[in-house]
């Protein structure tokens, strides 16, 4: 089926370790997007990339790296987790415009102790 | 800056009884607006959208309409059903560095009971 394709759905991380979020679609979108969701909070925006080979921050992007590796893959990086990086991880896609709506991965549910 | 503001929850209702969710924003020009839903354990779904003033959006029951004078798009349904529970967003499209992106607000859970 076509969409958002997110890996892994769950992920323990002891303080300090590294890791890397991993996400594609095969809907030959141009914009894809990085969302981290805390109880409270809603969704953040932690970094995007509007097109291949470009990538920007997001209101929340400390402590994460990103690499857009071509047009279907886009993948987050935690260099050294903290406590404070525990959330649940959302990918998203969406054609040129925002407003044809986005399509999101099913999430990454990450605890780092 | 932009930013979206929507009723805190939980929400509890009775199967068939009336459901409002508000949601209010503050935006410079003339946003794009968007109901998502959330159901447990998955991603987020584009529910309903209005992309410019006193446009209907609507989508399996439920409507918002956009509302410039009060800054609002309201979400609401006529007769909720227990397979309704989920988590609302609302969310309004921003313009930033030559791209548009999506701003949410903090979600409302919505329960329905038999």
């Amino acid at each position: 089926n076509a969409g958002v394709t997110q890996t892994p759905k769950f992920q323990v991380l002891k303080t300090g370790q590294s890791m890397t979020l991993q996400c594609a679609q095969d809907m030959n979108h141009n914009s894809m997007y990085w969302y981290r969701q805390d109880p409270g909070m809603g969704l953040r925006l932690i970094y995007y990339s509007a097109s291949e080979g470009t990538t920007d921050k997001g209101e929340v992007p400390n402590g994460y790296n990103v690499s857009r590796l071509n047009k279907r893959e886009f993948s987050l990086r935690l260099e050294s987790a903290a406590p404070s990086q525990t959330s649940v991880y959302f990918c998203a896609s969406s054609a040129d415009r925002a407003i044809y709506g986005y399509t999101f991965g099913s999430g990454t549910r990450l605890t780092v102790v | 800056g932009d930013s979206v503001t929507q009723m805190e929850g939980p929400v509890t209702l009775s199967e068939e009884a009336f459901l409002t969710i508000n949601c209010t924003y503050t935006a410079t020009g003339y946003p794009s607006l968007f109901w998502y839903v959330q159901y447990p354990g998955e991603g987020l779904q584009l529910l309903l959208k209005a992309t410019k003033a006193d446009d209907k959006g609507s989508n399996k029951g439920f409507e918002a309409t956009y509302r410039k004078e009060t800054t609002s798009f309201h979400l609401e349904k006529g007769s909720v059903q227990v397979s309704d529970s989920a988590v609302y967003f609302c969310a309004l499209s921003k313009t930033q560095g030559g791209s548009e992106k999506l701003v949410f607000g903090k979600g409302t859970k919505l329960t329905v009971n038999p």
